[in-house]
């Protein structure tokens, strides 16, 4: 079956410190792995995506890392703000889906940052 | 500025009420989406429509209904059948590339539904 499993569920950090969420899933073959955030209440807001060839993409703060042989992508935050609270959620589009009807979504991570 | 508008933004249903969520779109996209979202868990999605006149189950569809009438407009309502409303609803929409509905994924800003 196919699964996005992310870890942490939850994580609290300083503000101004690094942090790093983890995706893995077992979706194969697959065409492309989005990052999205989603504040408390608002629809996702897509951070970065990437095919199933690239291993990393950056959107400022935001850089996602994937690693298609242990099928795990990361998305590393630094330098972290008040407005990174948020959830974040990895998605991942199983190839020859034929359309976005067979997204598959993780639970996702709910980040807090501290003053 | 396009995008994607939902409304209402809460509602609130007594048992035993139908209610429709509204969903409209100006990005000229044809495709669109309903999905479901519930704590601790990834959405789901309850059904989808490629183009004006058509739409299709979703993993979830069972309660659910829609209407495709206009490219612009994917209303969902909810029936009394559905055993378990309360939830956050999230109404997506994206674009086409060639033959095949492609492109970024484009969420509104969600309704959430209580039942009393």
């Amino acid at each position: 079956k196919n699964q996005v499993e992310q870890s942490p569920q939850s994580l609290i950090i300083l503000e101004g410190k690094n942090c790093t969420l983890q995706c893995n899933y077992t979706v194969s073959p697959f065409s492309n792995l989005r990052w999205y955030k989603q504040d408390t209440g608002r629809g996702p807001v897509s951070l970065t995506i990437m095919t199933f060839s690239e291993n990393t993409k950056s959107n400022g703060r935001y850089t996602a890392t994937l690693d298609a042989d242990t099928k795990q992508s990361s998305l590393h935050i630094t330098a972290s703000q008040l407005s990174d609270s948020a959830s974040y959620i990895c998605v991942v589009t199983p190839r020859f889906s034929g359309g976005y009807n067979k997204l598959i979504f993780g639970a996702g991570t709910r980040l807090a940052v501290h003053p | 500025d396009g995008g994607i508008t939902q409304s209402p933004k809460y509602l609130f249903r007594k048992e035993g009420q139908n209610v429709t969520l509204s969903c409209e779109q100006n990005l000229n996209h044809d495709a669109m989406y309903w999905y479901r979202q519930d704590p601790g868990q990834g959405l789901r999605l309850i059904y989808y429509s490629q183009i004006v006149n058509d739409f299709q189950k979703g993993d979830i569809a069972e309660g659910y209904s829609v209407s495709r009438e206009k490219k612009e407009s994917f209303p969902l309502t909810v029936t009394s059948a559905q055993k378990n409303p309360t939830a956050f609803y999230l109404c997506a929409s994206s674009g086409k590339l060639g033959r095949v509905v492609t492109g970024e994924l484009f969420f509104g800003e969600g309704s959430r539904l209580t039942v009393l």
